[in-house]
């Protein structure tokens, strides 16, 4: 079973809309980590946030983390066509600070 | 500035046939190294990472292997090939550990088995 999850396999939404992707995970972790992947190229991170914080911010995108409930939100706001990609939220596996788990993405299409 | 680069780009290799992936990185000493497989629409499945020279942990093998040769270098490589083996593969680094650091990913090698 994975251990962290997007909750939505793709978002629609047009240029200057706000975008919320949330992901859950099933474990106690370090850090959380948002990850945007354009097609055909590697992804690149977006936003980590550690265990002790509850929200992170990087400029249009801000990132929370609810560890109570096991889950993470990245919102988008003023979404523009090339924020079109798929997110990932990704967590460590608890026991070894070099295996990262990533879930399955969220694909984010934004329209002019 | 640190620099990550992949090769090949891209292949379409045979069933059964060897394979081998490249990556360097350049501008930063000593990193952690990671190599990612991705089926298409697919999540990311870490398969190796190392932390030093010589010295490369397994987390899902997939009939696959991974060595450092030096400090810059993580090749990825198999005898034999299977259709299960076609993907996107993404070497990485960091110089934290990855689940608390940033990853910073190539830009991918596609494979197509057939």
């Amino acid at each position: 079973s994975q251990l962290a999850e997007e909750n939505s396999w793709a978002l629609s939404v047009h240029e200057g809309e706000s975008v919320t992707v949330n992901c859950s995970y099933k474990t106690s972790i370090t850090a959380l980590q948002w990850y945007r992947q354009k097609s055909g190229k590697g992804p690149a991170q977006l936003i980590l946030i550690r265990s002790n914080e509850r929200e992170k911010r990087n400029g249009r995108l801000r990132a929370t983390l609810d560890t109570s409930s096991q889950s993470s939100s990245l919102s988008i706001t003023a979404t523009r066509c090339e924020d079109t990609a798929v997110y990932f939220c990704a967590t460590d596996a608890g026991s070894s600070g070099n295996k990262l788990i990533f879930g399955i993405g969220t694909l984010l299409s934004v329209k002019p | 500035a640190q620099t990550i680069h992949q090769w090949p780009v891209a292949e379409i290799k045979a069933v059964g046939s060897p394979l081998s992936l490249g990556c360097t990185i350049k501008g930063k000493s000593s990193p952690n190294l990671y190599w990612y497989w991705q089926a298409t629409g697919g999540t990311l499945q870490q398969l190796f990472y190392s932390i030093t020279v010589g010295q490369v942990e397994s987390v899902v093998q997939l009939n696959l292997s991974a060595s450092r040769p030096k400090d810059d270098q993580f090749i990825l490589s198999t005898e034999k090939l299977l259709l299960s083996h076609s993907g996107f593969y993404l070497c990485a680094w960091s110089l934290e550990g990855g689940n608390t650091g940033q990853l910073y990913f190539g830009e991918g090698s596609k494979l197509t088995v057939l």
